[in-house]
């Protein structure tokens, strides 16, 4: 099984600053990876697939870059709705496996 | 819209079974992979299996396997998981997810939630 690591754990920034999220894998997962957004008792939300690609509907100030087994998510300049736990996930192994997340708050 | 309503969830002990159903609608349910994602309290997201788009391939994470079957009915548009000896540890919210392609989920239902316990 493919293990995901997230880091940081908790970021905390001020709206309109950068996020930086960054996502590591036990070994390559290609650029199959994705990231989801999560806020507290909603069910996740597609942000990027296959590593670059936003999903219907995502803002363009979120972005996914990386290959292999270092990925990035950058939110370019945080609105006050992208404070949420941010999750990446791999689907190049099954099963897929989801890293332990990233908790944007509100500095 | 896309719209994916889970059911069947609620209290159940140790070793016991409940069905969940994930009733689609707004899409061509039998176009698109279908699998259930899973959430402990106050923990990360776990997949737990996912089927073809004709049933003809099913997949399940090594925790469950033998205890739970993921089943669909295209001609009801509806997607079911079938829980047998359920432990503590399966205890969590259970999400239905369309997946965009395999793997990926890219619409996802509010969740049903399982608690198993005594």
């Amino acid at each position: 099984e493919i293990v995901l690591t997230q880091s940081p754990a908790t970021l905390s920034l001020s709206p309109g600053e950068r996020a930086t999220l960054s996502c590591r894998a036990s070994q390559s997962v290609s650029s199959y990876l994705a990231w989801y957004q999560q806020k507290p008792g909603q069910a996740p939300r597609l942000l990027i697939y296959d590593a670059s690609n936003r999903a219907t509907g995502i803002p363009a100030r979120f972005s996914g870059s990386g290959s292999g087994t270092d990925f990035t998510l950058t939110i370019s300049s945080l609105e006050p709705e992208d404070f949420a736990v941010y999750y990446c996930q791999q689907r190049s192994n099954w099963p897929p496996t989801f890293g332990p997340g990233t908790k944007v708050d509100i500095k | 819209e896309v719209q994916l309503v889970e059911s069947g969830g609620g209290l159940v002990q140790p070793g016991g079974s409940l069905r969940l159903s994930c009733a689609a609608s707004g899409f061509t349910f039998s176009s698109y992979w279908m699998s259930w994602v899973r959430q402990a309290p106050g923990k990360g997201l776990e997949w737990v299996a996912n089927i073809k788009q004709d049933g003809s391939e099913k997949y399940y994470v090594d925790s469950v396997k033998g205890r739970f079957t993921i089943s669909r009915d295209n001609a009801k548009n509806s997607l079911y998981l079938q829980m047998n000896s359920l432990r503590a540890e399966d205890t969590a919210v259970y999400y239905c997810a369309r997946d965009t392609v395999e793997g990926v989920a890219d619409d996802w239902g509010q969740g049903t939630l399982v608690t198993v316990s005594s």
